[in-house]
């Protein structure tokens, strides 16, 4: 079965530094979404992404992020410069109207 | 605006009982509800959902659901629990390509 993949893993960065988080989503979706979850807290909606631009975003979405597929397969989130409250799991989705599919997550640590 | 509510942080069920996982929610228009399931240090695996047809939804691994919509709610069932089906359950509500809200999540733990 088909899935969604996203490296790395586990990213350790200190505060202040650019950190890019990384996502193949599901070969032919065309809907892709980014969601982080703050440990304990619940999953938040960061931003989607169609037909290569932003179709929405939220409030904690702020010019610090940005998300871009470069290649036309990797789906890229970006922190300019990261603060210690940016620290969480991260979730890339693809979307297969209405379903999503999540990767494992990216849990980023800033210190 | 979209909201979903699990009420219940924790559940703790002995296994081989039935289980319940509580879930409403608020939204404007025809709901499209999910629940998954994250086991440790994993993803959010999908479990069932419901769009529309049968209020009562099956999923996997035994899990199911039922749409009541004057009660505004989705609660996610199972008849029989096992100890595997400890984890943190979410609970999701969307529209068609828009954007999921989801509840604070559920700890389940099934005791042997």
């Amino acid at each position: 079965e088909p899935e969604v993949t996203q490296t790395p893993s586990h990213q350790v960065t200190q505060m202040g530094q650019e950190v890019i988080l990384r996502c193949v989503p599901i070969s032919n979706h065309l809907y892709f979404y980014w969601y982080r979850q703050i440990l304990g807290q619940k999953v938040e909606f960061l931003v989607s992404f169609y037909n290569n631009e932003i179709s929405e975003k939220s409030e904690i979405f702020d010019d610090q992020f940005s998300v871009e597929r470069p290649d036309g397969s990797n789906f890229t989130l970006k922190i300019r410069s990261t603060k210690l409250e940016d620290s969480a799991m991260y979730f890339c989705a693809s979307i297969r109207d209405p379903e999503a599919f999540f990767g494992q997550g990216t849990r980023l640590t800033v210190v | 605006a979209q909201s979903v509510a699990q009420p219940e942080d924790q559940v703790n069920v002995a296994e081989g009982n039935p289980l319940t996982v509580k879930c409403t929610y608020s939204v404007s228009g025809n709901p499209y509800l999910f629940w998954y399931v994250q086991y440790p240090n994993r993803g959010l695996q999908f479990l069932l959902k419901y769009i529309t047809g049968d209020n009562l939804v099956k999923g996997s691994y035994g899990f199911e659901a039922e749409f009541n919509k004057s009660q505004t709610s989705f609660h996610l069932k199972k008849p029989s629990a096992l100890v595997s089906d400890s984890a943190l359950y979410f609970c999701a509500v969307g529209s068609t390509l828009g954007r999921l809200y989801f509840g604070r999540g559920t700890q389940l733990t099934v005791w042997p």
